[in-house]
């Protein structure tokens, strides 16, 4: 069965700081993963995805993660977090059908 | 170029009553699948419609029932509405033919049950 886990609920972070979102999937094969963020009272909207091949992705305002199989993760980074990225982020993994983590709530401080 | 647009915004239903809620995917693509987001947390699939047809199904009551048209708009319908089925539900949408199945969703229409 596919499951996500995301260990942290709530995270706060200083404009500038560097970030770092951990994302852990259980699935059989190689899945495809991927990291929407959600602002309040929105839909999803993508960020990064991981199909195969390099198993560093950029996205989209400077995000990355990073997919290592040996660890079962695709944590989610970027190197200066603006106010404007405070949100909530969902890891989800595509294997039989979507399945998304409960989601890590980003505070940003100016 | 529309992206996935959902209706209604916001529903207020009481126990026991019915709903219908909709959804018209992103120009081009084929495939709805519907999801169930309590508040604080992740959504969850409740199933996935493609040529008019559910292909897929999570773990959801009968109570829970859907419909796809030949223009690849849905519905989700819902009957014996419970407190537990207050949520926000999500509709996304997908070409089936690309395997990675990359999702694109609306803005949800909350559901509250009193």
């Amino acid at each position: 069965a596919q499951s996500v886990t995301q260990p942290d609920i709530h995270i706060t972070v200083s404009e500038g700081a560097s970030l770092e979102l951990r994302c852990n999937y259980s699935y059989g094969a190689t899945p495809y993963l991927f990291w929407y963020v959600q602002s309040p009272g929105q839909g999803l909207q993508l960020r990064l995805k991981y199909f195969s091949g390099d198993t560093l992705v950029q996205g989209i305002k400077g995000f990355e993660a990073e997919f290592k199989r040996s660890q079962s993760s695709f944590n989610l980074r970027k190197p200066s977090v603006h106010w404007s990225d405070a949100a909530e982020y969902f890891c989800a993994v595509y294997g039989q059908n979507f399945v998304f983590g409960p989601g890590t709530r980003l505070s940003v401080l100016p | 170029d529309a992206g996935v647009t959902q209706s209604p915004t916001h529903l207020i239903k009481t126990r026991g009553q019915q709903v219908t809620l909709r959804c018209s995917p992103k120009s081009g693509h084929d495939t709805v699948s519907w999801y169930q987001q309590a508040l604080g947390q992740g959504p969850q699939f409740i199933f996935q419609y493609y040529e008019e047809e559910e292909r897929q199904r999570g773990n959801f009551p009968d109570r829970f029932s859907g419909h796809q048209f030949p223009n690849y708009s849905s519905e989700l319908n819902v009957n014996a509405l419970l407190l537990g089925d207050s949520a926000l539900y999500l509709c996304a949408s997908s070409i089936q033919a690309r395997s990675y199945n990359e999702q694109f969703f609306g803005p949800g229409t909350r559901l509250t049950v009193l």
